[in-house]
């Protein structure tokens, strides 16, 4: 149980371009989701959390407005980076968890976006 | 800020050794511990957790970790490590407090077995 799908799990585009990943929970409601950045060779990072039905809560230094996050039901969850350059190029993962409280999360296998 | 320090980046053992893998973080308050792993290719496995009670946790393939509070310490131990047990650890701590859920990752070490 508990899985979390993520998709895609790989892109490649030209710089400017908007890349949507979604994030989706398979066999739960998730009333949470997080996303996250890894840099090689780095911890996750931890960019935002969006609760289904509201806006999301940026953490310090992430452009709300580059990263757009949608949280529109209890099992889907998308992060759009818009305008996509260089810098953007890394691993972004999301996680899910149902409930309330501190419940653990459950993860997605990532996707690994690179712009040329 | 809160912060989680794991304080081996890279680890090499030969199977059968034990193993300890060191996290300390920086908080007074109550906390929720984590360790994840991340065999290679694969997404964030949660291997154990604490939240309370006994301060020793047993997860999942033979994993324990002891949470010590007056050390601020969270270490995952193995007594005796296999090759599958190749892969990325990550302990994560969660401030109880804020109520968001929010984890905070330590840097992960890789853990690599020999046959």
């Amino acid at each position: 149980g508990a899985v979390v799908s993520q998709h895609p799990s790989r892109v490649i585009c030209k710089s400017g371009t908007s890349v949507k990943i979604e994030c989706r929970s398979l066999d739960f409601q998730a009333t949470t989701m997080f996303w996250y950045r890894q840099f090689p060779k780095q911890s996750l990072m931890l960019m935002a959390t969006s609760n289904e039905g509201s806006k999301a809560t940026y953490e310090q230094g992430v452009e709300k407005d580059k990263f757009l996050i949608n949280h529109a039901s209890l099992t889907l969850s998308t992060l759009t980076v818009t305008s996509a350059h260089p810098e953007d190029s890394s691993f972004y993962i999301c996680s899910a968890r149902g409930g309330h409280g501190n419940q653990p999360q459950h993860f997605g296998d990532g996707t690994r976006l690179s712009i040329l | 800020a809160q912060s989680v320090s794991q304080h081996n980046h890279h680890v090499i053992l030969s199977e059968a050794a034990s193993l300890e893998l060191g996290c300390n973080y920086s908080y007074g308050g109550t906390v929720n511990l984590f360790w994840y792993v991340q065999y290679p290719g694969q997404h964030l496995q949660l291997l154990l957790k604490y939240f309370s009670g006994d301060p020793l946790v047993k997860g999942i393939k033979g994993f324990e970790a002891e949470f010590i509070k007056s050390k601020f310490s969270f270490n995952l131990r193995k007594p005796s490590v296999q090759w599958s047990d190749t892969a990325e650890y990550f302990c994560a701590v969660n401030v109880v407090s804020s109520n968001t859920g929010k984890l905070i990752f330590g840097q992960g070490t890789t853990l690599q077995v020999k046959p």
